[in-house]
């Protein structure tokens, strides 16, 4: 299993572009999230999908769309690019069942963006 | 709303000593699970220990254990026999009862183990 995978590992967007950042399981995980994570800081949630056709908001949610049409898919789109966006992206995954086994978020390997 | 505290920025600890990095947190929820997260230089987040808060028992996991203390609301990691390969940040996080899985993150501590 390649787990969980994101495209590109980095980027450099100029102020206004869009871009869509890809993100992938093979694990046939429920939950997907997308964090960004900002020097000093915490991982924040982004946008999150308990299953096909299912999304919400997280916690900074301005400034992206997310759609999930199949399980193993999420991708991140970014409207149009700003600075406050530098960041490096992480998408994760999770099975939604109750407690046990299988608790733990799967996270991907990040992506670098960089808005000039 | 959840809200995760590491009050620690920094630490050092010597190779071979143990170290505690601490947690706490506030919730309002009954069921919640705590997880630790380790993030070495490389960027990519390895999961390390769970604790679930109805779980009697300390979580622990080869070197790391939980120290719970629900009382409290604290979740400290436990390292013991600190290796230079444990030096990374880590990060203390919630996931609220329901369905919806999310995470919410503290702000990290830097761990640096000294040979």
């Amino acid at each position: 299993n390649a787990g969980v995978t994101q495209t590109p590992k980095f980027q450099v967007l100029k102020t206004g572009q869009s871009m869509t950042l890809q993100c992938a399981q093979d694990m046939n995980h429920e939950y997907m999230s997308w964090y960004r994570q900002d020097p000093g800081m915490g991982l924040r949630l982004i946008h999150y999908s308990v299953g096909a056709g299912i999304t919400d908001q997280g916690e900074v949610p301005n400034g992206y769309n997310v759609s999930r049409s199949t399980t193993e898919d999420f991708p991140l789109r970014l409207l149009s690019a700003a600075p406050s966006q530098t960041s490096v992206y992480f998408c994760a995954s999770s099975y939604s069942g109750s407690a046990g086994g299988g608790n733990e978020q799967f996270f991907g390997p990040g992506t670098r963006l960089t808005v000039l | 709303a959840q809200k995760i505290t590491q009050t620690q920025p920094g630490m050092f600890v010597q190779e071979k000593e143990a170290v505690t990095l601490d947690c706490t947190y506030d919730t309002s929820d009954q069921s919640y699970g705590l997880f630790w997260y380790k993030q070495p230089s490389s960027g990519e987040m390895i999961f390390l220990i769970y604790q679930g808060s109805y779980d009697e028992q300390n979580a622990t996991e080869g070197r790391y254990s939980l120290n719970f203390q629900k009382a409290r609301k604290s979740a400290n990691l436990v390292i013991s026999a600190s290796q230079l390969g444990d030096s990374a940040m880590y990060f203390c996080a919630m996931r609220p009862s329901g369905s919806a899985r999310q995470l919410t993150f503290g702000s990290g501590t830097q761990l640096t183990v000294l040979p």
